[in-house]
């Protein structure tokens, strides 16, 4: 089992709803992370968190809007998405962020995000 | 150049042989290697990481570095179907930016 923990495992929403993405993590990790990954491709990065404040943000769409509460909880807000959205989404955490240069990342088992 | 090239395969291996997976990368300076199995539809597991020049072994995976030529290389001994998934290579730069680099991932299939 995994330690970062994901809600909801599957979540399918029309183009016009608001949802969440929850991911918690009880390792005292200090960086926290959202991917995209579609089929046959690799994890796509879209924000890290680095002590609960957004340090990058991949040029994401702003119908994805993220949120740290605290340093074990990370939200994705999901607004007026398209049917290109769908995807698995992947919470990741480490114990150090990469800038710290050695921890790798630990992911959750994923939401599998269907948007019609 | 891509930051981290791997040969998307699908890379075919008998049962019980060795199973060759390598990664190579373009920053020079990067610093921190992992090695990740991802079974489809599941999400990437860590299974290796390495920091030095050198192997470094783990069960039937050994993991191997060779920075100067700027490629990390992960072999799995006595090869099982249940290794069948995609692995994929993941760098950290020495730019100390938050990011991990991932390849594309190479596809592994274990021939029973």
């Amino acid at each position: 089992d995994t330690e970062v923990t994901q809600t909801p495992k599957h979540l399918v929403m029309g183009m016009t709803n608001k949802k969440s993405l929850k991911c918690e993590q009880h390792m005292g990790h200090r960086a926290m992370y959202w991917y995209k990954q579609k089929a046959k491709k690799p994890p796509e990065l879209m924000f890290v968190y680095s002590y609960e404040k957004l340090s990058i943000n991949e040029s994401v769409p702003s119908r994805f809007s993220p949120e740290c509460p605290n340093s074990s909880l990370l939200n994705l807000h999901l607004h007026a998405l398209q049917p290109e959205d769908s995807a698995l989404y992947l919470c990741a955490s480490s114990q150090d962020t990469p800038g710290q240069g050695w921890s790798p990342l630990h992911f959750g088992n994923g939401t599998r995000l269907t948007v019609t | 150049q891509k930051e981290v090239e791997q040969n998307s395969g699908p890379l075919s291996v008998p049962e019980g042989a060795i199973a060759s997976l390598n990664c190579t990368y373009s920053d020079r300076g990067s610093q921190s290697f992992f090695w990740y199995r991802q079974y489809s539809g599941k999400s990437p597991e860590l299974i290796m990481s390495i920091y030095s020049n050198g192997d470094k072994e783990d069960g039937r995976f050994t993991a191997q570095l060779n920075k100067a030529s700027q490629y990390v290389s992960l072999l799995i001994r006595d090869s099982q179907p249940s290794d069948s998934a995609t692995y994929l290579c993941a760098v950290i730069r020495m730019n100390r930016d938050d990011k991990i680099i991932f390849g594309k991932g190479t596809r592994l299939h274990i021939l029973p």
